[in-house]
């Protein structure tokens, strides 16, 4: 989607580095969702984020929501094999309304 | 496991055919989505149903319906099949909390292979 924008489209790492994935919207965010996705499989939700300056984390994974930029960031730290897979963002545009549009999605490698 | 469950995991049908893709939600969660995922548009908002009616829709085809039944799980009817529609169709459930917002959670998903 053009509303939402992801980068990097694809990232390869080595195992222990650091990594950030960003997602930038042209409207306003009402909600901010990050999922990770192995190929051909189910989404699995990581962080939901509503409020400008909302930071979360779990594990080894951060996410944080600027506002005024519209866009969010998710951050690894020390990579491991089994973060691989797709990343993918998904906004709602809308208060009330919970149906996502979702970035194009970034693929994730981390070499062992 | 997000408790969204899906069935069935994979179909392959032909040209012109019609499907049914059915979908039960997490327990207590009112709210159900179906997203279509294919290679060349990525994931994409099909329709939303809350608690039985139909809330939002997305980017449907008017060959594809759906619906929610009074038990909450869900329908999605794809009609006179094209080769297109081929794709991941997925269903998603949320519930609303105070301290945790909407959280939405996805199912694995439903192959379809229209041949």
């Amino acid at each position: 989607s053009q509303e939402l924008e992801q980068s990097p489209q694809s990232l390869i790492v080595q195992e222990g580095k650091n990594l950030t994935i960003n997602c930038t919207s042209s409207k306003t965010l009402y909600g901010l969702y990050w999922y990770k996705q192995k190929y051909g499989e189910g989404l699995i939700f990581l962080m939901m984020l509503q409020k400008g300056g909302e930071e979360k984390s779990h594990e080894k994974i951060t996410a944080k929501l600027d506002e005024k930029k519209q866009q969010s960031s998710l951050h690894i730290t020390a990579s491991q094999p089994s973060h691989a897979g797709i990343y993918l963002c998904g906004a709602a545009f809308s208060g009330s309304a919970r149906q996502l549009t979702f970035g194009s999605g970034t693929q994730l490698t981390v070499l062992p | 496991d997000s408790g969204v469950t899906q069935t069935p995991k994979h179909l392959i049908t032909a040209t012109g055919q019609r499907v049914t893709l059915r979908c039960s939600p997490r327990s207590g969660d009112l709210s159900v989505y179906w997203y279509q995922q294919s290679l060349d548009q990525g994931l994409q908002f099909l329709i939303q149903y809350y608690n039985g009616e139909e809330r939002a829709k997305g980017n449907i085809l008017e060959r594809f319906s759906a619906q929610q039944f009074p038990d909450l799980h869900s329908e999605l009817n794809l009609s006179s099949l094209e080769l297109g529609d081929s794709a991941l169709y997925f269903c998603a459930s949320s519930v609303f909390d105070r301290v945790g917002g909407n959280t939405i959670y996805f199912g694995e998903g439903s192959w379809l292979t229209v041949v």
